[in-house]
């Protein structure tokens, strides 16, 4: 159980051009996602926790228009990265949390690794 | 400000020889602990939490020891393999629902 998935698994887009990232619990509700970014050989940076119905809360130094989060359902919460350049390439890792099963745990997705030409 | 310290940054053991990995934190609103593996290329994964009320957890060759009054904790792996090399993030989530993260530790294990 507590399965996520990430779609795609990498992605090479060019500069100037929109990329979106699904991100979808597999076998229960997500009330609540996470969207992390890793750089090679780094720890994972929180970039914006989004609640299911609601709007995404972003860290600081995110650019909110840059990466644009929508968690529709239970199941799913996507990230655009709007207008990429070349220093958007990272690896991008959501993770979930079923807040109201009262589990305290968050589970991670495969993550997605975006290549900006 | 990191919020939860980990070392140390890498780590060599011998095959069956013991790994440990430490952390440290001074937010004593944390109340949750866990460890996770991450491979290249792969999204972390759970290997052991710990909740503050007990001092040691097991789960197999992967052992959690806490110190609630150190505020340290720390994650012990025996018998180590080299299909255990890999990057480990400690991690303490607090009541407002945030984790945070330590630098990670990559461990090398030789055959």
């Amino acid at each position: 159980g507590a399965v996520v998935s990430q779609h795609p698994s990498r992605v090479i887009c060019k500069s100037g051009t929109s990329v979106k990232i699904e991100c979808r619990s597999l076998d229960f509700q997500a009330t609540t996602m996470f969207w992390y970014r890793q750089f090679p050989k780094q720890s994972l940076m929180l970039m914006a926790t989004s609640n299911e119905g609601s709007k995404a809360t972003y860290e600081q130094g995110v650019e909110k228009d840059k990466f644009l989060i929508n968690h529709a359902s239970l199941t799913l919460s996507t990230l655009t990265v709007t207008s990429a350049h070349p220093e958007d390439s990272s690896f991008y890792i959501c993770s979930a949390r079923d807040v109201q099963g009262h589990s305290y745990e968050q589970y991670f997705g495969p993550g997605t690794r975006l290549t900006v030409t | 400000q990191q919020q939860v310290k980990q070392s140390p940054q890498s780590l060599i053991v011998q095959k069956g020889g013991i790994s440990i990995i430490n952390c440290a934190y001074e937010n004593t609103a944390f109340d949750y602990f866990p460890w996770y593996q991450q491979f290249p290329g792969k999204g972390p994964a759970l290997l052991i939490a710990i909740r503050p009320d007990v001092s040691e957890k097991k789960e197999g060759r992967f052992t959690i020891s806490f110190n609630k009054s150190a505020k340290q904790f720390s994650l012990h792996i025996m018998d180590s393999q080299p299909g255990d090399s890999a990057t480990y993030f400690c991690a303490a989530l607090n009541t407002g629902n945030q984790f945070y993260f330590g630098t990670g530790t990559s461990l090398t294990v030789i055959p």
